[in-house]
């Protein structure tokens, strides 16, 4: 079974710090997303990486950025957390294949509050 | 273009009863469709996926769905609703147009009464 781990379940930080969220999978996919998850606003894509070093900008990557350096590990940072970046992060990963039929696999999650 | 609907809300049944969860989607090319599931605080679940294969699919936790391309739906079905069942389930619409273009439905909250 494919696994993504995401590193934090619950997360709180203050306005202005820098945050991490880490996540990893066991498969060797070459896809992996981050999404944010609103209530009203469904699931939202944030960056998509297709390879090491590989991104697209999703839907909304304004105050996020992302890496790559290992194909199992893709990160999300926010390089100065704002209170309205405070959501459920989803991380998933699929294998290649231009709009293949493989699934996303997700991640649990991780709850950020930034106050 | 592609979208994907998911007609209700909210559904509430009875343990033990029929479930069906309603899913329009549209699309210019041919589609892979999935069906998800999210428990509270939790990530999403793949529950089934058409893929071009049979139209009739069945998923885990004895889910099934029917593809019809005539009326563009793909519903989601269960013949007797458990406890365990209520969650939020999501309509996923997938083509070949890009591998980052996934399309998600606004999701629909499956409650189960006693």
């Amino acid at each position: 079974d494919v696994k993504v781990t995401q590193s934090s379940r619950y997360l709180v930080k203050r306005t202005g710090e820098k945050v991490f969220l880490e996540c990893v999978q066991d498969m060797d996919h070459e896809n992996m997303f981050w999404y944010r998850q609103d209530p009203g606003l469904g699931l939202r894509l944030i960056y998509f990486s297709y390879d090491v070093k590989m991104k697209e900008k999703g839907d909304i990557p304004e105050g996020y950025s992302v890496s790559r350096e290992k194909k199992e590990r893709f990160s999300l940072i926010l390089e100065s957390a704002s209170t309205n970046q405070t959501s459920m992060y989803l991380c998933a990963s699929s294998p290649r294949g231009r709009g293949s039929d493989s699934p996303l696999h997700f991640g649990n999650g991780t709850r950020l509050t930034v106050t | 273009a592609q979208s994907v609907t998911q007609l209700d809300s909210h559904v509430s049944v009875s343990e033990g009863t029929p479930v069906l969860l309603r899913c329009n989607y549209s699309s210019s090319y041919s589609p892979s469709l999935f069906w998800y599931v999210q428990h509270p605080n939790k990530g999403l679940q793949l529950l089934l996926k058409y893929t071009s294969a049979a139209t009739l699919v069945k998923g885990i936790n004895g889910f099934e769905a029917e593809f019809k391309k005539s009326e563009t739906s793909f519903h989601l079905t269960k013949p007797s609703a458990h406890m365990s069942d209520a969650a939020e389930y999501f309509c996923v619409v997938r083509t070949y147009s890009s591998a980052s273009k996934i399309i998600f439905g606004s999701g629909t909250r499956l409650s189960i009464r006693p």
